[in-house]
């Protein structure tokens, strides 16, 4: 079964309104995850590392006041976008990691969030 | 800085053919390498990896060796089936690590004809 789980799997959601993604470490804990988009046809583009009770880090050209990441807790993750617009929309994946740096990470990934904004 | 390249897709094989999808790296250091599989509408499988140098990852008939000597890390299979129609991530995981971080490649889509 999933380790990572990410909710929802899909939505759609007014342009100007926030929309709330969890992901979820079902098996172990993470101090760490990660978010990415993916546009249709595209690669995944790293958005930023979400660091559990410290501020997340974002990639370059990443929004922070558009795409909020709060770590509140060492199994939930979340994304909010605020202010969505269309362009907003994409796959948006979570990945957390098990394990250590020195005993070998395995890296879950999980089912990504459809987000659709009209 | 680390980046990952891929072969342009698609590519499009019919069944049984041989499949070779070519992924070149750069680095510092010694990455963990890693192939993902992404089938329509859904998220990512780990395929497989390699965490150093020689190396060979193998699951589901797919192979591939972490070459240092030319950075590479190139997906094979000797006969492809219809269901490995989807696209294909080569991915790395920087040498310090970061907790799990991946650098993608652009992908490459691959369709398997009857």
């Amino acid at each position: 079964g999933a380790v990572v789980s990410q909710h929802p799997s899909r939505v759609i959601c007014k342009s100007g309104t926030s929309v709330k993604i969890e992901c979820r470490s079902l098996d172990f804990q993470a101090t760490t995850m990660f978010w990415y988009r993916q546009f249709p046809k595209k690669s995944l583009m790293l958005m930023a590392t979400s660091n559990e009770g410290s501020k997340a880090t974002y990639e370059q050209g990443v929004e922070k006041d558009k795409f909020l990441i709060n770590h509140a807790s060492l199994t939930l993750s979340t994304l909010t976008v605020t202010s969505a617009h269309p362009e907003d929309s994409s796959f948006y994946i979570c990945s957390a990691s098990s394990g250590s740096q020195y005993s070998g990470n395995t890296i879950y990934f999980g089912e990504g969030s459809w987000l659709t904004v009209v | 800085g680390d980046s990952v390249t891929q072969m342009e897709g698609p590519v499009t094989l019919s069944e049984e053919a041989f499949l070779t999808i070519n992924c070149t790296y750069t680095a510092t250091g010694y990455p963990s390498l890693f192939w993902y599989v992404q089938y329509p509408g859904e998220g990512l499988q780990l395929l497989l990896k390699a965490t150093k140098a020689d190396d060979k990852g193998s699951n589901k008939g797919f192979e591939a060796t972490y070459r240092k000597e030319t950075t590479s890390f190139h997906l094979e299979k000797g006969s492809v089936q219809v269901s490995d129609s989807a696209v294909y991530f080569c991915a790395l995981n920087p040498p310090r690590n970061q907790g799990g971080k991946l650098i993608f490649g652009q992908g490459t889509e691959l369709s398997v004809k009857p």
